[in-house]
């Protein structure tokens, strides 16, 4: 079974600072998609970056990144010039393909807060 | 344009009422889901449509009754909710069910308080 961990329940940044938020994921697949979404305050769960298993280069989206070691199966989030709009829920989500159909898995999530 | 959107954003129902749940893309996704979200939880798949057809039913109480009138459109009629039912629901479209490169965008939600 596919299973996403996040262990950190709550992190928490000073602003302008950079922090990493941790995931890990089990799988027995060779293709999947990895992601991190954001869900602030407003409950508005959003897209923060993707990243292909298949693809060794990092994706990288403005201020946040990912570091995917396939091997370990570890997909943490950068955070770079952390802002206050920065606060929020983080999930980090596993999707495979079941043979109909997609799936999204998701991590407990992480509470981000920022400091001003 | 990424938007998912949902209707109403908060509802108030008693456990004998009838009510629905509608959501709607205009982007052309093939596929559509809901899912229940409790605070601070991560959301729960309850249903997936695919081609508008029900293609996954995550063993939800009979309750909750899904409907795919067009390839934009999906509502989730609700009777005889239970208070434990009180939760945020979610509504989330993909571009194509069989792919993987399958990221969902999601709507910013329903707000349900059943009393």
């Amino acid at each position: 079974a596919q299973t996403v961990t996040q262990s950190q329940p709550e992190m928490s940044v000073q602003e302008a600072e950079t922090v990493t938020l941790s995931c890990t994921y089990d799988t027995s697949e060779s293709d999947y998609y990895l992601f991190w979404y954001k869900q602030p305050p407003s409950r508005q769960m959003i897209l923060v970056i993707r990243q292909e298993a298949y693809k060794q280069q990092n994706a990288t989206e403005n201020r946040f990144s990912v570091n995917f070691q396939k091997a370990a199966k570890s997909f943490s989030l950068k955070i770079s010039d952390s802002q206050l709009g920065d606060a929020a829920m983080y999930f980090c989500a596993y999707s495979y393909y079941t043979g109909a159909n997609s799936k999204l898995t998701f991590g407990k999530g992480i509470t981000l807060s920022v400091r001003p | 344009d990424t938007e998912v959107t949902q209707t109403p954003k908060h509802l108030v129902m008693g456990m004998t009422n009838k009510k629905s749940l509608k959501c709607e893309q205009h982007m052309g996704h093939r596929a559509m889901y809901w899912y229940k979200q409790k605070a601070k939880k991560p959301p729960e798949l309850m249903f997936v449509y695919s081609y508008e057809k029900l293609s996954i039913n995550e063993s939800v109480p009979s309750r909750f009754s899904p409907e795919c009138p067009n390839s934009s459109l999906l509502n989730l009629h609700l009777h005889a909710l239970q208070p434990e039912d009180s939760a945020l629901y979610l509504c989330a479209s993909s571009q194509d069910p069989s792919l993987l490169r399958v990221e969902q965008y999601f709507g910013p939600g329903t707000r349900l308080t059943v009393t």
